[in-house]
């Protein structure tokens, strides 16, 4: 199985601005078709987790572009360019590259200092 | 909008059974795979199982498989988790999701299981 190990595990940030969070797999996740699957998701308190990047870099509709995903092989960063209140909650990883099964991060918890 | 609602959460006893239902809506159910991901209190985000269009590949996850079964029925937009032999550390939250790639998720329903 592919393991994914983020960091840090929490991530206290000033309003405004940046923060970074890192995600590094046990394997490539360079599939055979050539695509990358790795996905960033968001829980905010108290709701159901929302896919924010899909395959490394692509942000999902309604996610604002102070969201950015890079990376390639065995190393995956998401950036927050300018973090605002609504940014904090956990912040998840997942490849789907070496499937089943899809496995995630441990998780990155984003607070306000 | 996508719209995913779970159903069928309870509280059951070390080996018993119960069976989540996922309602979807405003998207084309029979053309999308779906999943279920679970989440232990206070913990992080773990795939369960998933299945295709057709319902005919299923994967699970190493911990359920064997006991839980993932199934659909594309006539009434819904997906399945069947749970049998349930233990203490299946207690969770578990989520429907879209897609192998998890681009939308339900609100989930909370499994405990106890005695």
């Amino acid at each position: 199985d592919a393991v994914m190990t983020q960091s840090p595990l929490s991530l206290p940030v000033t309003l405004g601005q940046p923060a970074s969070i890192s995600c590094r797999s046990s394997q490539s996740l360079v599939s055979s078709d050539g695509n990358t699957y790795l996905n960033w998701f968001q829980q905010r308190p108290g709701q159901s987790p929302r896919r924010l990047i899909y395959e490394v870099s692509n942000r999902d509709s309604g996610v604002p572009d102070r969201f950015s995903g890079s990376g390639s092989g065995t190393d995956f960063t998401l950036k927050i360019s300018r973090v605002e209140a609504e940014d904090v909650g956990v912040y998840y990883c997942m490849q789907g590259t070496h499937s089943p099964p899809w496995t995630f991060g441990q998780g990155t918890r984003v607070d306000i200092k | 909008e996508v719209q995913l609602v779970e159903s069928g959460g309870d509280l059951v006893q070390p080996g018993g059974s119960l069976r989540l239902s996922c309602a979807a809506s405003g998207f084309t159910f029979s053309r999308s795979w779906m999943s279920w991901v679970r989440q232990a209190p206070g913990k992080g985000l773990e795939w369960v199982a998933n299945i295709n269009q057709a319902g005919s590949e299923k994967y699970y996850v190493d911990s359920v498989r064997g006991r839980f079964t993932i199934s659909r029925d594309n006539a009434k937009n819904s997906l399945y988790l069947q749970m049998n032999s349930l233990r203490v550390d299946d207690t969770a939250v578990y989520y429907c999701a879209k897609g192998r790639g998890l681009d939308n998720w339900g609100q989930g329903t909370l499994v405990t299981v106890s005695s």
